[in-house]
């Protein structure tokens, strides 16, 4: 069955340092999310995407993130002068389309830790 | 604003018996649609059963169901002859404006 990948699995990165994490979106779909988890929190809602521009962002997502699809098959999130606070779980997902209700695909997730 | 509330952080059952999971959202949309998401240990998120808020008839998937009361705004996972493997995370989502607004997880154990 096909899969969203991501990678890597866990990071550890100094306070300051910049990040990106990587998916590799289900290959016929169109709708790209970012989704992130802090620990102990509920799961939220960081940013869509789709034909290479951004559809719609969380208040969450401020000029310190960015996404990116550099080519066909990769989808990145780019987390620039990280914080202690930007410690979290980092969900990656996508969908064949954008109807209500159209079943979203999720990956393993990547494990930030920013010390 | 849209919200979504699990009010069981934790519970376990033995293997074999029925477990309830409950879910209480809020939204002023007129149509929208509930999920239920595991979470395994091995941390990806895997699609359960899915309910569109106009169906009346609760959605079946195997051995999990829903009980869906819209007018409650309520929405439980029923896991039958619950198994070894359905031990994990169990997050409610509703989506709704193109974003899945989510619970805070019920942990389900099972236990042989």
């Amino acid at each position: 069955e096909p899969e969203v990948t991501q990678t890597p699995s866990h990071q550890v990165t100094q306070m300051g340092q910049e990040v990106i994490l990587r998916c590799v979106p289900i290959s016929n779909h169109l709708y790209f999310y970012w989704y992130r988890q802090i620990l102990g929190q509920k799961v939220e809602f960081l940013v869509s995407f789709y034909n290479n521009e951004i559809s719609e962002k969380s208040e969450i997502f401020d000029d310190q993130f960015s996404v990116e699809r550099p080519d066909g098959s990769n989808f990145t999130l780019k987390i620039r002068s990280t914080k202690l606070e930007d410690s979290a779980m980092y969900f990656c997902a996508s969908s064949e389309d954008r109807v209500a209700g159209n079943t979203i695909y999720f990956g393993e997730g990547s494990w930030l830790t920013v010390v | 604003a849209q919200t979504v509330t699990q009010s069981q952080p934790e519970m376990s059952v033995q293997e074999a018996e029925t477990v309830t999971l409950s879910c209480t959202y809020d939204t002023s949309e007129s149509n929208y649609y509930l999920f239920w998401y595991k979470q395994p240990p091995s941390r990806q998120m895997i699609l359960v059963i899915r309910q569109e808020a106009y169906k009346q008839q609760n959605a079946t998937e195997n051995r999990f169901s829903v009980n869906f009361q819209k007018a409650a705004k309520s929405f439980s996972l029923k896991i039958s002859d619950s198994q070894l493997g359905d031990t994990a995370m169990y997050f409610c989502a509703l989506d709704s404006n193109y974003q899945l607004i989510w619970g805070a997880g019920t942990k389900l154990i099972i236990k042989p």
